[in-house]
């Protein structure tokens, strides 16, 4: 068990719906990142939150959006869902910073996300 | 970006055998290298890592390697066993724009079967 906790596990919902996934880091953790998981296109970085704020932005879609609140855990919104966003979506946290063993990303254990 | 491109994708041995799998990455600024194990229906999980000052570490059957100039690097794994068997990802930490944010980019995966 990594620490980081993730809900829901599994989340079924419709085309042009919108979805919210939830993340809590570890204790003590205050950056948080957001991955894509799919089979075809393996783990992708979508965004990075440090202590509320945003710090580096991957591949991510216009449409989703992200934020990290005071109490350090993150959301993840999903908006006009599409059939290929269909995947796995991981959170992961670290300490935060730069160098040294405060950048190693523990991961939750991930939301199945089903767009019919 | 950084690009990195992981060998094979899939990999079968017998129990007590070695597995080997290699990474490259493009960016020559990447600073940190961890190796994630990705069991069916969980998140990946940190087994090792290495920074870019050392060449070599190790952690009982685990190793891995770094060559900066080749700009490579390797998992090794002795004496498998079938609880070995999952997907193993690399990744590198490569800095943004202005070199901060940092972010990592992840291998496509490897297929690790041990066979007993």
């Amino acid at each position: 068990d990594s620490g980081v906790t993730q809900t829901p596990k599994h989340l079924i919902t419709a085309t042009g719906q919108r979805v919210t996934l939830r993340c809590s880091p570890r204790s003590g953790d205050l950056s948080v990142y957001w991955y894509q998981q799919s089979l075809d296109q393996g783990l992708q970085f979508l965004i990075q939150y440090y202590n509320g704020e945003e710090r580096a932005k991957g591949n991510i879609l216009e449409r989703f959006s992200a934020q990290q609140f005071p109490d350090l855990h993150s959301e993840l919104n999903l908006s006009s869902l599409e059939l290929g966003d269909s995947a796995l979506y991981f959170c992961a946290s670290s300490v935060g910073g730069t160098s040294g063993s405060r950048e190693t990303q523990y991961f939750g254990p991930g939301t199945r996300l089903l767009v019919l | 970006g950084e690009n990195v491109e992981q060998h094979p994708s899939t990999l079968s041995v017998q129990e007590g055998d070695s597995a080997v799998i290699k990474c490259t990455y493009s960016d020559s600024a990447s600073n940190y290298f961890p190796w994630y194990k990705q069991e069916l229906g969980k998140g990946p999980q940190l087994i090792i890592d290495i920074r870019s000052n050392v060449g070599e570490k190790k952690d009982q059957r685990i190793a891995v390697t770094l060559n900066k100039t080749a700009k490579h690097f390797s998992l090794h794994i002795t004496e498998t066993q079938p609880e070995d068997s999952a997907v193993y990802f690399c990744a590198a930490r490569s800095p943004g724009s202005g070199g901060s944010n940092y972010k990592l980019t992840f291998g496509k995966g490897t297929l690790l079967t041990v066979n007993p």
